[in-house]
């Protein structure tokens, strides 16, 4: 069983849609972070969430970290091509961190 | 400009004959990280390393190796290496007590 759980594992939607992926766990966390990374790149960092209940927004891109800091969303308004990528969530102590196997996300011209 | 390098790029390879994947870095990040990713499972952590001559296992070390003699630079090494390692690697740096990690921009590794 894996710490973190993404869901959809891969997306596949129209141009101007909007979507909205998960990042789950049983556990708690003091932080979570989103990445995304594009084919031939390493993973590039997102946001960091750190507050129960905190939302950040990134242009078109809204994350949310769940009340009891053991879940968290990422939700993107009328989706672009450039948007697509392999979203992941993850997180750590000073010492290591744990990623997600990621959400795929294709987005149709 | 910032940035994590990896070396080589790609690289293809039979059982047995050792290799190194060279990574460096020109931030003066104390922390550097190695990690593997396959598909389904996401990026697992192999070796990393919180400053000069400290260096400690991820959750996958098996078969591999790393020294970091100097700050800017994370050599991850296989002496013996097998199939099982065929997988794309990734080195990643980050200050001490930030968050944020860079990536370099990975190697393809295939055994055969």
């Amino acid at each position: 069983t894996q710490l973190l759980e993404q869901s959809p594992q891969f997306l596949s939607i129209q141009e101007g849609e909007n979507l909205t992926v998960y990042c789950n766990s049983s556990s708690v966390f003091s932080s979570l972070q989103w990445y995304r990374q594009e084919p031939g790149e390493g993973p590039v960092l997102l946001v960091t969430v750190v507050t129960g209940g905190e939302v950040k927004k990134l242009k078109r891109l809204t994350f949310q970290f769940g009340d009891a800091r053991k879940d968290s969303s990422l939700h993107i308004t009328a989706a672009q091509p450039g948007d697509t990528g392999l979203y992941l969530c993850a997180v750590g102590s000073a010492r290591q961190l744990t990623f997600g196997s990621g959400t795929q996300l294709t987005v149709l011209p | 400009e910032a940035q994590v390098t990896q070396n080589p790029r790609y690289l293809i390879t039979v059982t047995g004959k050792k290799l190194t994947v060279t990574c460096s870095q020109n931030m003066n990040h104390e922390y550097m990280s190695w990690y593997r990713q396959d598909p389904g499972l996401g990026l697992r952590q192999i070796y990393y390393s919180m400053n000069v001559e400290v260096t400690d296992k991820g959750d996958v070390p098996e078969g591999y190796k790393v020294s970091r003699k100097e700050k800017r630079n994370f050599p991850l090494i296989l002496e013996s290496p097998s199939p099982n390692q065929t997988s794309l690697y990734f080195c990643a740096s980050r200050l001490a007590g930030v968050r944020e990690q860079y990536f370099g921009p990975g190697t393809r590794l295939t055994v055969t």
